[in-house]
């Protein structure tokens, strides 16, 4: 979707690394989300913010930190990569809670070895 | 520990029948369900939803069925077609009460 990009699309990494994954949106909605997707698992929310500068934890927050210093960039950060974190990671938006759907962007491949 | 539960990881349906996907919830509280459509290397889409004041919600060739009792709701996409091979999750609403929660999705094969 042309409204909300993430950066970069594929990483390769060591582990021990930090490592901060962009997501970007041009439609100005408030709430910004992070999930994983891993076989065997589904989608799990990592973080969420509900403004800028608000931030909270899901259910797999453990080892992932994020930032929204504005409105349009949500960053998630893994503090010091490990094999575990390797993962293909979503970000989504969505202007009212989640009532009318997210809306996700294309996803970043992560490798951590 | 999984609100959302799809217990069928894939499903292989003739082109022209019906595809039924199921989804269990544990919350009796949820009261909004969606469910998103994800075809490989591209983001999840949104396909349809359900409120709690509905027992079934329809959109073209996709309907959704909910069962309070049950708590149970089931994705019906007549008639099935190859383009619909992808990967459907169901949703509901986190404790938080600002995010979603996911199932683990169920792989949906239409072959010709």
């Amino acid at each position: 979707d042309a409204g909300i990009t993430q950066s970069p699309r594929h990483k390769v990494t060591e582990t021990g690394t930090p490592v901060t994954l962009r997501c970007h949106q041009t439609e100005n909605h408030r709430y910004m989300y992070w999930y994983r997707q891993d076989p065997g698992h589904g989608l799990r929310l990592i973080h969420y913010s509900y403004g800028v500068k608000d931030t909270d934890k899901g259910e797999v927050s453990d080892g992932y930190s994020v930032s929204r210093s504005k409105t349009e960039d949500f960053l998630l950060t893994l503090e010091s990569a490990t094999s575990s974190q390797t993962s293909v990671y979503f970000c989504a938006i969505s202007w009212d809670k989640f009532v009318y759907g997210y809306t996700f962007g294309s996803g970043t491949r992560l490798t951590v070895v | 520990d999984q609100q959302v539960k799809q217990n069928s990881p894939s499903l292989s349906v003739q082109e022209g029948r019906i595809s039924i996907l199921n989804c269990d919830y544990t919350n009796s509280m949820f009261d909004y369900f969606l469910w998103y459509k994800k075809y490989p290397a591209e983001g999840p889409t949104f396909l349809i939803s359900i409120s709690s004041i509905k027992d079934k919600n329809e959109d073209g060739r996709f309907t959704v069925f909910l069962n309070k009792s049950a708590k149970h709701l089931s994705l019906h996409i007549v008639p099935s077609q190859p383009g619909d091979s992808a990967v459907y999750f169901c949703a509901a609403p986190a404790n938080s009460g600002y995010a979603l929660n996911f199932g683990k999705g169920t792989s949906l094969l239409v072959t010709p």
